[in-house]
Formats: C-alpha cells, sequence, structure tokens
C-alpha cells in the first residue's frame, strides 16, 4: 500500500457522462498530481494543486478540471466523456510543491467509457 | 526542455537470464533528478530508485542495479538472474531541480516480458 488512495478502481460509463475521480494524498503530502495513462500516449501529466492551489497545468482537455480541498483530498472531474478518454487515471503526491523527490502513485482508476 | 528516451520498446528474456533496459535523457539544467518506475500487470505504478545529478556512484539493490553515466547522459537499469514477478513496464523519468509536476517527464516505458 503506497499510501495514496484512488477510487473508484474501475468506472464504467457510457459517452457523454461525466464523472468524479476522487484521491486521497499520503499522510503529510502537500501536492497532488495527475496522469492519463493510455495506451498510445504514455504517461500524460494534467495537473498538480500544492496545498489547496493549482500549481501546475499540463495537456488537460477543457472538459476535465479538478480542485484539491481543505483536507488535501483531490478529485479529477471528467465531463462530456467521449471514448478516447477511455484510460488509467493516476494520482500521485509529494511532500512539497516540487518534482525532485518523485512521486508515490495511487493504484489509479481505469475508466472505460462505452 | 527535457526528454527522456526508453529505446527498447519490448524485451523478452528467459527467466534468469540478466537483462538492461536503456535510459537516455536530455536535459540543459546541471542539477536534475532521474528515476525509474516499475508497473506490474496489476497497473500500479512503484518507485524504484532515485538518483541526483552529482552522485555518479552505481547502485546495487538486491538483484536491481542502475548505472548512471553523465558522460553519455544515460541511467540504465540492470536485472540480474530475471524472475518471472520481474515482468513489467519500467518507466524512466527525469526532473529538473525545483521543478512543478508538468517538468516530471516520464520515458515512454519499455515492457519486460521475462518467460519461465
Amino acid at each position: 500500500d503506497s499510501g495514496v488512495t484512488q477510487t473508484p478502481k474501475h468506472l464504467i460509463t457510457a459517452t457523454g457522462q461525466r464523472v468524479t475521480l476522487r484521491c486521497s494524498p499520503r499522510s503529510g503530502d502537500l501536492s497532488v498530481y495527475w496522469y492519463q495513462q493510455s495506451l498510445d500516449q504514455g504517461l500524460q501529466f494534467l495537473i498538480q494543486y500544492y496545498n489547496g492551489e493549482e500549481r501546475a497545468k499540463g495537456n488537460i482537455l477543457e472538459r476535465f478540471s479538478a480542485q484539491q480541498f481543505p483536507d488535501l483530498h483531490s478529485e479529477l472531474n471528467l465531463s462530456s466523456l467521449e471514448l478516447g478518454d477511455s484510460a488509467l487515471y493516476f494520482c500521485a503526491s509529494s511532500r512539497g510543491g516540487r518534482t525532485n523527490y518523485g512521486y508515490t502513485f495511487g493504484s489509479g482508476t481505469r475508466l472505460t467509457v462505452v | 526542455a527535457q526528454k527522456v528516451t526508453q529505446a527498447q520498446t519490448e524485451i523478452s528474456v528467459v527467466e534468469k537470464e540478466d537483462v538492461t533496459l536503456d535510459c537516455v535523457y536530455e536535459t540543459r539544467d546541471t542539477t536534475y533528478y532521474l528515476f525509474w518506475y516499475k508497473q506490474p500487470p496489476s497497473g500500479e505504478l512503484v518507485f524504484l530508485i532515485r538518483r541526483n545529478s552529482f552522485d555518479e556512484q552505481n547502485e546495487i539493490s538486491g538483484r536491481y542495479s542502475w548505472n548512471f553515466q553523465k558522460s553519455t547522459s544515460s541511467f540504465n537499469f540492470t536485472i540480474t538472474a530475471s524472475q518471472v514477478v520481474d515482468s513489467a513496464v519500467y518507466f524512466c523519468a527525469l526532473s529538473e531541480a525545483f521543478d512543478y509536476g508538468q517538468n516530471f517527464v516520464f520515458g515512454p516505458g519499455t515492457r519486460l516480458s521475462v518467460l519461465p
């Protein structure tokens, strides 16, 4: 157990729908990162939050949004889902706001859009 | 911008063989950090090692060893006496000093299959 908790583990939904993925960081970690892993795109950085504030943004679609709450858990909202959004979504956390110590990853949420 | 290349897309070996996974990186910074992660078939990403750019000592952890060579911008990973449980996708990653998430760069990964 890495200490980073992601729920749900699996999600199947229809095109056009909206889903929310949840992440609880490791105890003491202030940063949360979201990644998308699809078969043909590798690990794509989506967004980073540090202590409730957005810190960095990657190639996150406008249909996707995220936030980090005062208790430091984070949610990734995906709306108007398309078949191409099917992927493994990872959350990771780190103690500080910088990446030089690397991340601890959660076990991921596998999203299937049908 | 920094870049990580893992030229080997897939490798297959027979159990007990040694195998080396290559990682070549590009960065303009003199201070940076290199990482290896393992993704077994179950899907989770497991941290293996972190190395900073000032420490070129090779590291050994059981059957795993890492060879960091700044002269060739490489950070290769060797598994000695491979086992079936080593079958996974392995990612090399690079972070420049004091960077944010968008600059933590993963390589495309190498899929290792260890056959019994």
